[in-house]
């Protein structure tokens, strides 16, 4: 296991649902991301927070909403997704300092959602 | 803009032999560091092993080692001795050091272990 934990682990919603997803780390790190991860594509960032605060918005729809109350929490607020917004969605965290040497990202599990 | 790419969907290897898996990327940037990420079948993303582009000598762990060329813009990852539990999906990223500090990741290459 990496320390980033992701609930629920499969959701399967319809169009007009609003649900949430949630990350979590106990690795003290201080910047949170999350992902998209469809079959064939790139790992398509979303969202990065540092600090808590958001410093990169991919030109993700609105209807993917984030929010980090804190750096040890992250969640996706998801409302009237469509169906190709199904695909694995990954949160991973970091520790940005000014002497930081190795960058590496630690990834959840991921929440394989499914759009109905 | 940068760009990462994996030209091998799918690759295979006989358990205990050595496998490359191939790895471009585009940049303008003097100043980053290039990834390998290991996903195992229903697992977590973890790291395998990451390279500085301001070091000329290859990054090597264990039985993974990388053929870094900076002026070809290639990062291969050779896997020797290869075992079943490298069964995975693998990643190659790239991070930017300068501007904003964004991870960008190729499609993939699946490999599969023959025993």
């Amino acid at each position: 296991e990496t320390g980033v934990t992701q609930t629920p682990r499969h959701l399967v919603m319809g169009m007009t649902n609003k649900k949430s997803l949630k990350c979590e780390q106990h690795l003290g790190h201080n910047a949170m991301y999350w992902y998209k991860q469809s079959a064939k594509k790139p790992l398509e960032l979303m969202f990065v927070y540092n600090f808590k605060e958001q410093t990169e918005n991919n030109s993700v729809p609105s209807r993917f909403s984030p929010e980090c109350p804190n750096s040890s929490h992250l969640f996706l607020h998801l409302h009237t997704l469509q169906p190709e917004d199904s695909a694995l969605y990954l949160c991973a965290s970091s520790l940005r300092t000014e002497s930081q040497l190795n960058y590496e990202q630690y990834f959840g599990p991921g929440t394989r959602l499914t759009v109905t | 803009a940068q760009t990462v790419t994996q030209s091998q969907p799918e690759m295979s290897v006989q358990e205990a032999e050595t496998v490359t898996l191939s790895c471009t990327y585009d940049t303008s940037e003097s100043d980053y560091y290039l990834f390998w990420y290991k996903q195992p079948p229903s697992r977590q993303m973890i790291l395998v092993i990451r390279q500085e582009a301001y070091k000329q000598q290859n990054a090597t762990e264990n039985r993974f080692s990388v053929n870094f060329q900076k002026a070809a813009k290639s990062f291969s990852l050779k896997i020797s001795d290869s075992q079943l539990g490298d069964a995975a999906m693998y990643f190659c990223a790239y991070l930017n050091l300068s501007g904003t500090y964004k991870y960008i990741f190729g499609t993939g290459t699946r490999l599969k272990v023959l025993a």
